[in-house]
């Protein structure tokens, strides 16, 4: 149990263009949800903390209006990239806490992202 | 603030035994984490420690100090699937933050 997906697993986008990432939890219900950013070779940085149903919480120095976040329902969360450059390009990684479990995060699979 | 610091990188032996420390501020912080992140996948759960002491988990263990605001991640009879990067990471509130990770390397 406690699968979390995320669609699309790379994506290579023009510069300007925008990208929309999945997040999923496929087996149960996730209250929350955050979404990482990860360098190569670096930590994963929190971007944003995601509630269903309320805006999500952003990072200080992460641009909300760029990184639009939606968390539509208990299984689903979105995040896109609006207008990206070649310094978006990352890999990004959401993770899911479900509601009877108060600490433990699930990861998704990353989507990893390339802005020409 | 919350720093966490770990070693960068560090090498082992394949059937050895290495420990992993992970230091941090003592405020802040009422729990923490260990993940395994091999390269180009996303982290997998290791350990959660809330209370001072020893966790074990087969070939993996994890040890934590609030007082001291030390913690480490112990790694039993290593095997060459073990080579990659393990990140501890604190949590307040339910949110986490990730130290910089340690690339173990592990060889015949």
């Amino acid at each position: 149990g406690a699968v979390v997906s995320q669609h699309p697993s790379w994506v290579i986008c023009k510069s300007g263009t925008s990208v929309k990432i999945e997040c999923r939890s496929l087996d149960f219900q996730a209250t929350t949800m955050f979404w990482y950013r990860q360098f190569p070779k670096q930590s994963l940085m929190l971007m944003a903390t995601s509630n269903e149903g309320s805006k999500a919480t952003y990072e200080q120095g992460v641009e909300k209006d760029k990184f639009l976040i939606n968390h539509a329902s208990l299984t689903l969360s979105t995040l896109t990239v609006t207008s990206a450059h070649p310094e978006d390009s990352s890999f990004y990684i959401c993770s899911a806490r479900a509601a009877d479990r108060d600490y433990e995060q699930f990861f998704g699979p990353g989507t990893r992202l390339t802005v020409l | 603030g919350q720093n966490i610091d770990q070693p960068t990188e560090m090498t082992a032996t394949e059937g050895a035994i290495v420990q992993i420390n992970c230091t941090y501020q003592t405020s802040g912080f009422n729990g923490l984490f260990w993940y395994q992140q091999h390269a180009g996948e996303a982290p997998t759960f290791l350990s959660y420690n809330v209370l001072d002491g020893l966790e074990e988990k087969g070939r993996f263990s994890s040890f934590l100090s609030r007082s001291k605001g030390y913690s480490y991640l112990l790694l039993k009879e290593l095997q060459m699937k073990d080579s990659a990067s393990y990140f501890c990471a604190g949590t307040n509130a339910g949110k986490s933050t990730f130290g910089d990770g340690t690339t173990l390397t592990v060889k015949p």
